[in-house]
């Protein structure tokens, strides 16, 4: 069975403190690994995919990494405004025609000034 | 970039009325979108796919004359949680993918519904 666990379920940092969330996997065949953001009440807001085993990929205080079994979103020095729930998806080969993508139960993020 | 827009937001109705949720992609075409359900602290579960011009697929558990999905336009697809009950509370959020982009799905901001 397709599989995605992400840890720690919840995370408090200090603002500054950098720190990594990790997202396990267990498919039959991944075609991309996806993180996403999603503050509460709202729908998810895209952050990075990535597709092979050493592709790393950043954006401001975030950087996604991919090994064939996890990857990480390392945090660096966050902010208040990091604050949210991050989500980690899979896309199955197979499923690359529609897109279909299969969660992770998230990881909540407070960061405190 | 793309927007997926999601009417209503919000909704509360009784218990054994029907209740209907579009997503709507607003600047690009989507001849396949997803529904997914979002109970409180937990993470998204994929209800259905769905797709333009064909039925929906249902994932496994979900009720398919319960939620039932319309997907008549290329930019539309709607959600009905028919005599909706107590239990069918909870966040719902589409989401679509620009099939001439990028291999991202872009969601919906999600509507709650609270069946009273």
């Amino acid at each position: 069975e397709d599989q995605v666990t992400q840890s720690p379920e919840a995370l408090r940092l200090q603002e500054g403190e950098s720190s990594s969330l990790n997202c396990s996997y267990t498919v039959s065949g991944l075609r991309g690994l996806f993180w996403y953001r999603q503050d509460p009440g709202k729908g998810p807001e895209f952050l990075f995919t990535l597709y092979s085993a050493g592709e790393e990929k950043e954006k401001e205080r975030l950087k996604a990494t991919l090994t064939k079994k996890e990857s990480f979103l390392h945090i660096t020095a966050p902010k208040p405004e990091d604050s949210a729930t991050y989500l980690c998806a899979v896309q199955l080969h197979g499923s690359g025609n529609t897109g279909k993508l299969i969660f992770g139960q998230g990881t909540t993020l407070q960061v405190k000034p | 970039g793309a927007v997926v827009s999601q009417h209503p937001s919000w909704v509360i109705c009784k218990s054994g009325t029907s209740v209907k949720i579009e997503c709507r992609s607003l600047d690009f075409q989507a001849t396949t979108m997803f529904w997914y359900r979002q109970f409180p602290k937990q993470s998204l579960m994929l209800m259905a796919t769905s797709n333009e011009g064909s039925k929906a697929t249902y994932e496994q558990g979900v009720e398919k004359d319960k939620f039932l999905i319309n997907h008549a336009s290329l930019t539309l697809s709607t959600l009905t949680v028919t005599s909706a009950h107590p239990e069918d509370s909870s966040f719902y959020i589409c989401s679509a993918r620009d099939t001439t982009g990028a291999n991202v799905l872009t969601f919906g901001a999600g509507s709650r519904l609270t069946v009273l």
